[in-house]
């Protein structure tokens, strides 16, 4: 199994600041069609996961671009520019490329 | 708008069984693959079944293998998973999504295995 490390496990950061989380793959997630099938979630205090970028870099509609991705093969950064309130919940990276998908352990995002 | 609702979830005992179903709207459910994804209490989310657009192929991680069944109506654009042999470890908030890049999720249903 594809085993994700996500770290930090928890972040409290201040309004306005930037902050990254880190996720590492055991295996590249290259598919054989040349994609990579590394996505970011949110998941906010009672609710379902969001979808925020897919295929390591690209926005879904309605996320602020104060939101990135990148990283190739095995090892993937979310980057959150100027955090606001609305962004606190706990964020999970997820691979599809290989059965049986896998996500890693999520990082809690607080704010200060 | 997409909306996937699931439904079917509650407490059951351990040993028995139980239908979960997920009604999908919004966007064309037989061209797409599907997937379960579940959620024990305060744990992290956790794959357990995917099936192709048409359900001619099927997958399962290994601890719900011969006792989960996933299927698919197109007709009725709804996703099932059948969940036979229940036990405590089950119990979780169980997810339909849209594969393969996860991006719809449903509400979720609650599933409690306990006597």
């Amino acid at each position: 199994d594809v085993v994700m490390t996500q770290t930090p496990p928890s972040l409290s950061v201040a309004i306005g600041q930037s902050v990254s989380i880190s996720c590492k793959s055991s295996q590249s997630l290259v598919y054989s069609d040349g994609k990579t099938y590394l996505h970011w979630l949110l998941q906010s205090s009672g609710r379902s996961p969001k979808r925020l970028i897919y295929q390591v870099s690209n926005l879904d509609s309605g996320v602020p671009d104060r939101f990135s991705g990148t990283g190739s093969q095995k090892d993937f950064t979310l980057k959150i520019s100027r955090v606001e309130a609305k962004d606190l919940g706990v964020y999970y990276c997820a691979q599809t490329t290989h059965f049986p998908l896998t996500f890693g352990s999520g990082t809690k995002l607080e704010i200060k | 708008e997409v909306q996937l609702v699931e439904s079917g979830g509650g407490l059951v005992q351990p040993g028995r069984s139980m239908k979960l179903s997920c009604a999908a709207s919004g966007f064309t459910f037989s061209n797409y693959g599907m997937a379960w994804v579940r959620q024990a209490p305060t744990k992290g989310l956790e794959w357990v079944a995917t099936i192709s657009y048409d359900g001619s192929s099927t997958y399962y991680r290994d601890s719900v293998k011969g006792r989960f069944t996933i299927s698919r109506d197109n007709a009725k654009s709804t996703l099932y998973l059948q969940m036979n042999s229940l036990r405590s470890e089950d119990t979780a908030t169980y997810y339909c999504t849209r594969v393969r890049n996860f991006p719809y999720w449903g509400q979720g249903t609650l599933v409690t295995v306990s006597s």
